[in-house]
Order: C-alpha cells, then sequence, then structure tokens
C-alpha cells in the first residue's frame, strides 16, 4: 500500500523559507511515476504548487514559480518542497500526492495526510 | 492560469441526482480530456473519485459519473447517499504541463 507522509515546521515567519519533506513508503519513487505538492488555504479551495519526476524533471504552478523548489532523493524516497518569501497568503495545509500515471495530465491516486503551515508576523 | 469555476453549493434530497459543473476553457478544460473530480470530506484529504473525464477508480460506487462538453464537465451523482455529503473539486490538465483546480462545490444532502 503506497503511503506518503508530510513532515517540517508547522510556523513560519513572514519573508522565510517553508520546507516541508513527503516521505513515501510501499513505493520506490525511482520506480516511476510524477509526484506532487497542493495546498489548501483553510476554509478554501484546491491549489496545484507543482510536480516531480525522479528524473529531476519538474513543472510549477506559473503564480507560484518564482518561489518555488521542488527536489526529489531517490535515496530516502523522499520529495521536498521549498517556497521563499512567504506572506500569510501561503497559510494553508500542504499535501503531497502521487500522479497515478505519466505527468501533470494524471490526476493524484494517493495523498498524504495533509500538514497546516501558518505564517507568522 | 485560472482556477476552473465551479458553484459553490449544491444540494439535493436522498435518492435524488445531482449535477455539478465546472467550466474551463480551451486551453484546459475544452482542449483535453484530462478532467478528473475529486471527493473531499472535512478535515480529510481528497479522494479521487472520476478521472479521464469519466472513467471511475476501482471502488468508486457507479452512482458517480463524469461527462465533458466544449469547456464544460460535469460530476452526476445519482441516487445521493448521506455519505456523499462533502466538498467537490475538478481539476484538468492545462497547457503545458500545467494542472489546474476548480473552486470547489459543497454538496448538502438534504
Amino acid at each position: 500500500q503506497v503511503q506518503l507522509q508530510e513532515s517540517g515546521p508547522g510556523l513560519v515567519k513572514s519573508s522565510e523559507t517553508l520546507s516541508l519533506t513527503c516521505t513515501v513508503s510501499g513505493y520506490f519513487i525511482s520506480s516511476g511515476h510524477y509526484w506532487g505538492w497542493i495546498r489548501q488555504p483553510p476554509g478554501r479551495g484546491l491549489e496545484w504548487i507543482g510536480t516531480i519526476h525522479h528524473s529531476e524533471t519538474t513543472h510549477y504552478n506559473s503564480s507560484l514559480k518564482s518561489r518555488v523548489t521542488i527536489s526529489v532523493d531517490t535515496s530516502k524516497n523522499q520529495f521536498s518542497l521549498k517556497l521563499t518569501s512567504v506572506t500569510a497568503t501561503d497559510t494553508a495545509v500542504y499535501y503531497c500526492a502521487r500522479h497515478f500515471c505519466g505527468g501533470t495530465n494524471c490526476p493524484f491516486d494517493y495523498w498524504g495526510q495533509g500538514t497546516l503551515v501558518t505564517v507568522s508576523s | 492560469q485560472s482556477a476552473l469555476t465551479q458553484p459553490p453549493s449544491a444540494s439535493g434530497s436522498p435518492g435524488q441526482s445531482v449535477t455539478i459543473s465546472c467550466t474551463g476553457t480551451s486551453s484546459d478544460v475544452g482542449g483535453y480530456n484530462f478532467v478528473s473530480w475529486y471527493q473531499q470530506h472535512p478535515g480529510k484529504a481528497p479522494n479521487l473519485i472520476i478521472y479521464a473525464v469519466f472513467k471511475r477508480p476501482s471502488g468508486v460506487p457507479d452512482r458517480f459519473s463524469g461527462s465533458k462538453s466544449g469547456n464544460t464537465a460535469s460530476l452526476t451523482v445519482s441516487g445521493l447517499q448521506a455519505e456523499d455529503e462533502a466538498d467537490y473539486y475538478c481539476s484538468s490538465y492545462a497547457d503545458t504541463n500545467k494542472l489546474v483546480f476548480g473552486g470547489g462545490t459543497k454538496l448538502t444532502v438534504l
């Protein structure tokens, strides 16, 4: 059974960098599939942040591209998110998830439970 | 890369059918057959219920069905049950190698 688990600080100061890691179990990232980050501000809808393949091919949301870096560490079976210069509008539940086939054209079939990150002033 | 447009709310009585729309553009919904739908219960991660416009993952009841016409995709829930009360989100592949979600629809079972 594929499982994903987000980890990282739950509180980040404004203007600093948000860093999260997604640890995958039950499947080797190096075996294929694409892996993504999605966020959901409290009481609001889902927003795709970006997607990565184990080859390190990445695709990003245009509105966040200047601040986002997604990376992969196949030796640890993890992929990570960095979001720089955060503001209160970046406060959200952050999810990691697996695309169930080739890339961003494929939906997410497995999701982490999500982790709330609050940006404080 | 704008969010897809969904009605904020929908409702129906048990046993009835309800349809939720998802409107995009020719650069996303209208241009590709890569529309998905997710169900999200409060405090939970989204769960995939429809992909590639109308396909259902294993284990999803056939009460859930999807379709598309032009730039608008639709999710129909037939034979409404109490457990169908949840938020529903559409998503679509978009030019180029992007993914866009709808704003979400809160479905209430009366």
